[in-house]
């Protein structure tokens, strides 16, 4: 069963625009989250993460918001750019310290 | 400039045939680690090593094995290639659990 999980394949925004991404989690136990960003033909790169401890972590144009009860966090884009096209993967940091990822969101940023 | 180096980034390979894996880091991470990415299923742990001659299976072993003699190397195995394990393989490190992972630009292998 899914730990993490990112119901959204795709989204499509308008330049200038604020870009969604979606993230839902079962295991409270979960302790830190990490968004990681790839471009197609390359390794994911990391982009943002928040602890339990916060419900809320801004870096630029990128805020993570982390909602405990509802076991949900999402990542805001600021304004969307066009080189912000990828695929956004959200993760999750299980009990032996490893990373849960989600199955990814393919964003499209359009002129 | 700190990286984690996949010795190749294209591979085609035949079914049956033993396939190596290689990923380097210059960054004296303990932590290293294989995954494989697939449309729609993200990614998918298969192996780690949290220190030399150290391997953990993942969540999708099969298939696969590892070595670690040194610990800036970390390989993974396909004993008898299938085609079903044509995917984009990606190592990663990291310094500690607490440290975030490095990914390098992955290896896009296709098995015939």
């Amino acid at each position: 069963d899914q730990q993490v999980k990112q119901n959204s394949p795709s989204l499509s925004v308008q330049e200038g625009r604020i870009s969604i991404l979606n993230c839902d989690y079962t295991n409270s136990m979960f302790d830190y989250f990490l968004w990681y960003k790839k471009y197609p033909a390359e390794g994911p790169t990391f982009l943002i993460s928040i602890s339990s401890i916060k419900d809320k972590n801004e870096d630029g144009r990128f805020t993570v918001f982390l909602n405990k009860s509802a076991k949900h966090l999402s990542l805001h884009i600021v304004p969307s750019q066009p080189g912000d096209s990828a695929v956004y993967f959200c993760a999750a940091r299980g009990s032996q310290g490893n990373l849960i990822f989600g199955k990814g969101t393919k964003l499209s940023v359009k002129p | 400039d700190v990286k984690v180096t996949q010795s190749s980034r294209y591979l085609v390979k035949r079914t049956g045939e033993k396939v190596f894996l290689e990923c380097v880091q210059d960054m004296d991470h303990e932590n290293m680690f294989w995954y494989r990415q697939d449309p729609g299923l993200g990614l998918r742990l298969i192996y780690f090593s949290y220190d030399v001659k150290m391997k953990e299976k993942g969540d999708i072993p099969e298939g696969y094995s590892v070595s670690r003699e040194k610990k800036e190397r970390f390989s993974l195995i396909l004993e008898s290639a299938s085609t079903n394990q044509t995917s984009m393989y990606l190592c990663a490190s990291r310094a500690s659990p607490n440290g975030k992972l490095l990914f390098g630009s992955g290896t896009q292998l296709s098995v015939l």
